[in-house]
């Protein structure tokens, strides 16, 4: 079975370009979530899909991140225009069912990360 | 919001030797990982464990809810350890998203 993959791998682009993430979960998973990691923090949750339905977005820095899931499949997330602390690795997850399963949140498997670089 | 803390910091140890990593956590959980970031930046799943104990070959984890804490175990450390260890933990009545600590980082010397 694959595992969660992310594209691209780095992306090195200019402040106030327009990047877009790209992540495909493991096959028949509901669950997604986009989390990020900047310099020298720890990681944090942006947003979680269940489906093609945004469940949370708390996360989402601003406006300037755009993240959609077309047809509850791979999700894209965008940044435009970005700036220069949006640099960062970005990490997708995936798990398979939604809600609490007898009490507990299913285990979440990341993919490898997108490492942004904005110059 | 909740807190995760996991201590200690940093840690070198001898190949060879035994370790233990701890997280706490200020409230309730519904979900609580153990991650291996290794040299590639890479988050390795190791333990999905909100309760109990488990084991897989070197490394094992208990983790004590009502406690409020997870232990993670690494016997006979290896130079392939090395890294940076996460613990993350699902609040209870969120959706699921986890919340990080700022990790643990090993060094595992030959």
């Amino acid at each position: 079975e694959a595992g969660v993959t992310q594209f691209p791998s780095h992306s090195v682009i200019e402040k106030g370009q327009t990047v877009t993430l790209r992540c495909d979960p493991i096959s028949g998973h509901d669950n997604l979530y986009w989390y990020r990691r900047v310099m020298g923090k720890e990681i944090k949750f942006l947003l979680h899909f269940v489906k093609e339905s945004k469940q949370d977005e708390s996360g989402m820095p601003n406006n300037r991140f755009l993240a959609e899931r077309t047809g509850g499949t791979y999700s894209t997330l965008k940044v435009q225009p970005a700036e220069l602390e949006d640099s960062g690795v970005y990490f997708c997850a995936s798990s398979p069912i939604s809600g609490l399963a007898g009490g507990r949140y299913n285990e979440q498997f990341f993919g490898p990360g997108t490492r942004l670089t904005v110059l | 919001g909740i807190q995760v803390e996991q201590s200690p910091p940093d840690l070198i140890l001898q190949e060879g030797a035994n370790s233990t990593l701890r997280c706490n956590f200020s409230d309730s959980v519904n979900n609580l990982q153990w991650f291996h970031q290794n040299p590639w930046g890479q988050l390795i799943n190791l333990f999905y464990i909100p309760s109990g104990t488990k084991q897989n070959g070197r490394l094992s984890a208990t983790t004590v809810a009502t406690e409020r804490y997870s232990l993670l175990y690494i016997s006979s450390s290896q130079t392939t350890d090395s890294g940076v260890y996460f613990c993350a933990v699902s609040p209870g009545g969120s959706q699921g998203n986890l919340i990080f600590g700022k990790g643990t980082k090993l060094s595992v010397k030959p």
